[in-house]
């Protein structure tokens, strides 16, 4: 059964970059795509990103809203997925979840999500 | 802002039946995408509910039910309990290539 675990730095300064990484435990991240959403405090969620990889092949999807300053990499030797998250505000501040997406037909879904790591923007 | 749109709170007593709304548009539930929702209790990361607009996962009570007619889908919870208490939302894909959730709703057992 595949578990995540999302981990980072809790406090970010504003205009730095925002670097957290989802360890994946119970499976293989290949063939799979891999997504981050975030939750603002008392907010709904938004879809930030995700990534599929399969041996050479690499795919990202980002949220046009904040396509300009996301990356989201993949390291295999250690089942990983990263986010980076440049030129951070406080409206950056949010639980941030990574999630395996599955599909099938006309349908995307995110199952499992990791328990969430909070990152606080703030100087 | 969110482009799926849920009414903020939905209420019932136990034992009743209650529907939460999401409603879209011609970009992505009414395009055929289809709708999944996640269960989010305080404090805890969301979880699966329906899948493919009304398909349950394993473990997932027959309370649970969903469906999708033109640009909205429904979420119906029949014989409400108190465990349900939670924030329930909507997501689908739209075709302006991102992942779009709802707003949220909560759902409280009165």
């Amino acid at each position: 059964q595949v578990q995540l675990q999302e981990s980072g730095p809790g406090l970010v300064k504003p205009s730095e970059t925002l670097s957290l990484t989802c360890i994946v435990s119970g499976g293989s991240i290949s063939s799979y795509y891999w997504s981050w959403i975030r939750q603002p405090p008392g907010k709904g969620l938004e879809w930030i990103g995700n990534i599929y990889y399969s041996g050479s092949t690499k795919y990202n999807n980002y949220n046009p809203s904040l396509k300009s300053r996301v990356t989201i990499s993949v390291d295999t030797s250690k089942n990983q997925i990263s986010l980076k998250l440049s030129s951070v505000t406080a409206a950056d501040t949010a639980m941030y979840y990574c999630a395996k997406e599955n599909s099938y037909g006309a349908t995307n879904w995110f199952d499992p999500w990791g328990q969430g790591t909070p990152v606080t923007v703030s100087s | 802002q969110s482009v799926l749109t849920q009414p903020p709170s939905v209420s019932g007593a136990p034992g009743q039946r209650v529907t939460i709304s999401c409603t879209g548009s011609s970009s992505n539930i009414g395009a055929g995408y289809d709708v999944n929702w996640y269960q989010q209790l305080p404090g805890t990361a969301p979880k699966l509910l329906i899948y493919g607009s009304s398909n349950r996962p394993s473990g997932v009570p027959d309370r649970f039910s969903g469906s999708k007619s033109g640009t909205s889908a429904s979420l119906a919870i029949t014989g409400l309990q108190a465990e349900d208490e939670a924030d329930y939302y909507c997501q689908s894909y739209d075709s302006s290539l991102s992942v779009p959730f709802g707003t949220g709703t909560k759902v409280t057992v009165l």
